[in-house]
């Protein structure tokens, strides 16, 4: 079945250090992966996708398909990355139940 | 340009009460998705919508809900014989072509609350 696991329901950091969100899918297949968020009274919107290996306002995100994982990392957190994170897998998008990001001075 | 538009921003019900809630996608996009935000449960993929083929239904959770899309546009969610468990912000999204790659555009969600 598919499925996306982010284990950490609140990830609470201090401002400049570094940030590491968890998730891990079930996947049969290759599969595409992507981070949305979510700031207070927005919209959910794409952060980043596996495939455009790319950095989002410091964000990265590696796919490790031996662990299955798909963590999206920050060196140093700003107080603007506070928001929901959610990982998800392919088209129609199989979400996690997101990880609540706090970033506190 | 305009973003995924949808209504009610916020629909209260009673229970037993049938809802319809809309969205309406970006000009051009040919596929759509509904999906469920409630406390606990993350987001929960409800239907899917690509051009004219048959959607995929496997994520409602009961008969009680169903959806159509109009003319490849505009999508109604209908919820029949509302449930409190139904109680949750209902998100729509678009894409371009439904490609699995696709960047999916969120609306702003309709909040249910069913009493």
């Amino acid at each position: 079945a598919q499925r996306v696991t982010q284990p950490e329901k609140l990830l609470s950091v201090f401002k400049g250090a570094p940030v590491e969100l968890k998730c891990n899918y079930s996947y049969s297949g290759s599969p595409e992966l992507f981070w949305y968020v979510q700031y207070s009274r927005q919209r959910l919107q794409l952060l980043l996708r596996h495939i455009s290996r790319e950095s989002i306002k410091g964000f990265t995100a590696d796919l490790n398909k031996g662990e299955t994982s798909f963590h999206l990392k920050k060196p140093f957190a700003q107080e603007e990355d506070s928001a929901m994170y959610y990982c998800a897998v392919r088209a129609a998008l199989i979400f996690g139940k997101g990880t609540t990001l706090s970033v506190s001075s | 340009g305009a973003g995924v538009s949808q209504s009610p921003s916020n629909k209260v019900t009673e229970k037993g009460k049938d809802v319809e809630l809309r969205c309406d996608p970006i000009s051009g996009h040919t596929a759509l998705y509904w999906y469920r935000q409630s406390l606990g449960q993350g987001l929960e993929f409800l239907i899917y919508f690509q051009g004219n083929s048959a959607p995929d239904k496997s994520g409602l959770p009961s008969d009680r809900f169903s959806a159509e899309r109009t003319g490849g546009s505009v999508s109604t969610l209908t919820i029949q014989r509302t449930q409190q468990e139904d109680s949750a912000v209902y998100l729509c999204a678009s894409s371009y072509s439904g490609h699995s790659t696709d960047t999916q555009y969120f609306g702003p969600g309709t909040r249910l609350t069913v009493l």
